[in-house]
């Protein structure tokens, strides 16, 4: 049980150009889910915080307007990274935590995002 | 603001050896400290937790402690196997917004 699934598992895509991420729970409601950033050979950052049905909350230095989720269902949040430039390529992973096990947080396989 | 200090940042241990990874929190509000494993290109493992009311939790070779008057906790590996080398990170939550809080990490080599 607790399986997130992420998709796409990798896309090049132009600059310029915008890219939807998709992420969920399987086989689990998500109360909240996190999307996080990872460049090469660091420790995962968290860029924002969204629940269902409400807005997302970003961390500091993270634009919303650029990085949009949107966290539609209990089981479905996006992000769009929006005019995506070549800085925007990353690792990104979403999470979700469920309703038995508060604290836990359960990883999606993440997707390599290279922007050209 | 809240943060976890983790160390080392790269550990090289001989097979069969003993590792220790150790982390460091601020936030005394803290009391959910997971440990992940994370292979290249792979999402983080959850190895092992502990919450805030225990001090100790072993599962077969690894094992937590976790000193609360001092805010720190640790990672022990025990008989260490070619397939524990990895990159390994600690977290810190609370559950006033259960988001984790994570080390730098430790980049976990094992020598045959």
């Amino acid at each position: 049980g607790a399986v997130v699934s992420q998709h796409p598992s990798w896309v090049i895509c132009k600059s310029g150009t915008s890219v939807k991420i998709e992420c969920r729970s399987l086989d689990f409601q998500a109360t909240t889910m996190f999307w996080y950033r990872q460049f090469p050979k660091q420790s995962l950052m968290l860029m924002a915080t969204s629940n269902e049905g409400s807005k997302a909350t970003y961390e500091q230095g993270v634009e919303k307007d650029k990085f949009l989720i949107n966290h539609a269902s209990l089981t479905l949040s996006t992000l769009t990274v929006t005019s995506a430039h070549p800085e925007d390529s990353s690792f990104y992973i979403c999470s979700a935590r469920g309703q038995t096990r508060e604290n836990e947080q359960y990883f999606g396989p993440g997707t390599r995002l290279t922007v050209t | 603001g809240e943060n976890v200090e983790q160390h080392p940042s790269t550990l090289s241990v001989q097979e069969g050896d003993s590792a220790v990874i150790k982390c460091t929190y601020s936030d005394s509000a803290s009391n959910y400290f997971p440990w992940y494993k994370q292979e290249l290109g792979k999402r983080p493992q959850l190895i092992i937790d502990i919450r805030s009311n225990v001090g100790e939790k072993k599962d077969q070779r690894i094992a937590v402690t976790l000193n609360k008057t001092a805010k720190h906790f640790s990672l022990h590996i025990t008989e260490t196997q070619p397939e524990d080398s990895a990159v390994y990170f600690c977290a810190a939550s609370k559950n006033s917004n259960y988001q984790l809080i994570w080390g730098a990490g430790t980049k976990l080599i094992i020598k045959p």
